[in-house]
C-alpha cells in the first residue's frame, strides 16, 4: 500500500531554535498534503493544507510565518517550527492524498514527529 | 458550522461487541471516515464510507446514513490490542476533513 514517511520521529531542540520536519510519499505523487498537530489526548487539529507548487493554504488561528510550509516536489512538504517555544511542544502529523477525494477515500499519515521544546 | 460528536470513552470486555457513534454537520459531504489511533502513534485507516450502509471488513463494520448524519464504527470479537481511541472524521464540499475529538476505547479482561 501507499507508504508515508515522516522525519524525524522525535525531535528535542532548545527554545529560540527553528525545527523541520519532512514528509514524503514514498510510492505515490501528492498534489496535496496535510499537515495536523495534536496536543495529548486531544483530536487531530488542520493546521494546513499544502500544495505542490503554489502556497500553503493555513487554518484560522496558525501563524503562517511562524509554521513554514514548503511543497517543492509532487513527493515532499516540510514543516518548519520556527523560533520554537515550549508550546509549540506537540506531536505532528502529515498526510497526503495520492488523489483528491480518491477510490478508497484513504488518506495516509505519515509516523508523526513528536517536538519537545525546552 | 461543521461539528462531530462522539462519545469521550467507552468500556467493553474482551471477546464482547461495541459500537462507537458518531454524528456529524458538515458544509457538503464527501465521505465519513474511522481511523484508530494508538497513544503516540499516527492514526491508521479503518474505513471509509460515502453511500449509506453497512461496510464489513473483518471484525469491523461501518454504517453510514446521510439523511441522520450518523455513522457508527462496530467491533466485534473484541481483543485487548483494540484499546486505541478511535476518531470519526467527515470530508466537506472543499475535502477537507473534520475530525472527532476520538473515543478512547478501554477493553478489560
Amino acid at each position: 500500500g501507499a507508504v508515508v514517511s515522516q522525519h524525524p520521529s522525535w525531535v528535542i531542540c532548545k527554545s529560540g531554535t527553528s525545527v523541520k520536519i519532512e514528509c514524503r510519499s514514498l510510492d505515490f505523487q501528492a498534489t496535496t498534503m496535510f499537515w495536523y498537530r495534536q496536543f495529548p489526548k486531544q483530536s487531530l487539529m488542520l493546521m494546513a493544507t499544502s500544495n505542490e507548487g503554489s502556497k500553503a493554504t493555513y487554518e484560522q488561528g496558525v501563524e503562517k510565518d511562524k509554521f513554514l510550509i514548503n511543497h517543492a516536489s509532487l513527493t515532499l512538504s516540510t514543516l518548519t517550527v520556527t523560533s520554537a517555544h515550549p508550546e509549540d511542544s506537540s506531536f505532528y502529523i502529515c498526510s497526503a492524498h495520492p488523489l483528491r477525494g480518491g477510490d478508497t477515500g484513504e488518506l495516509f499519515f505519515g509516523e508523526g514527529s513528536r517536538l519537545t521544546v525546552l | 458550522g461543521q461539528n462531530i460528536d462522539q462519545p469521550t470513552e467507552m468500556t467493553a470486555t474482551e471477546g464482547a461487541i461495541v459500537q462507537i457513534n458518531c454524528t456529524y454537520q458538515t458544509s457538503g459531504f464527501n465521505g465519513l471516515f474511522w481511523y484508530q489511533q494508538h497513544a503516540g502513534e499516527a492514526p491508521t485507516f479503518l474505513s471509509y464510507n460515502v453511500l449509506d450502509g453497512l461496510e464489513e471488513k473483518g471484525r469491523f463494520s461501518s454504517f453510514l446514513s446521510r439523511s441522520k448524519g450518523y455513522s457508527y464504527l462496530l467491533l466485534k470479537e473484541l481483543q485487548m490490542k483494540d484499546s486505541a481511541s478511535y476518531l470519526c472524521a467527515a470530508m466537506d464540499s472543499n475535502y477537507q476533513l473534520i475530525w472527532g475529538a476520538g473515543t478512547k476505547l478501554i477493553i478489560k479482561p
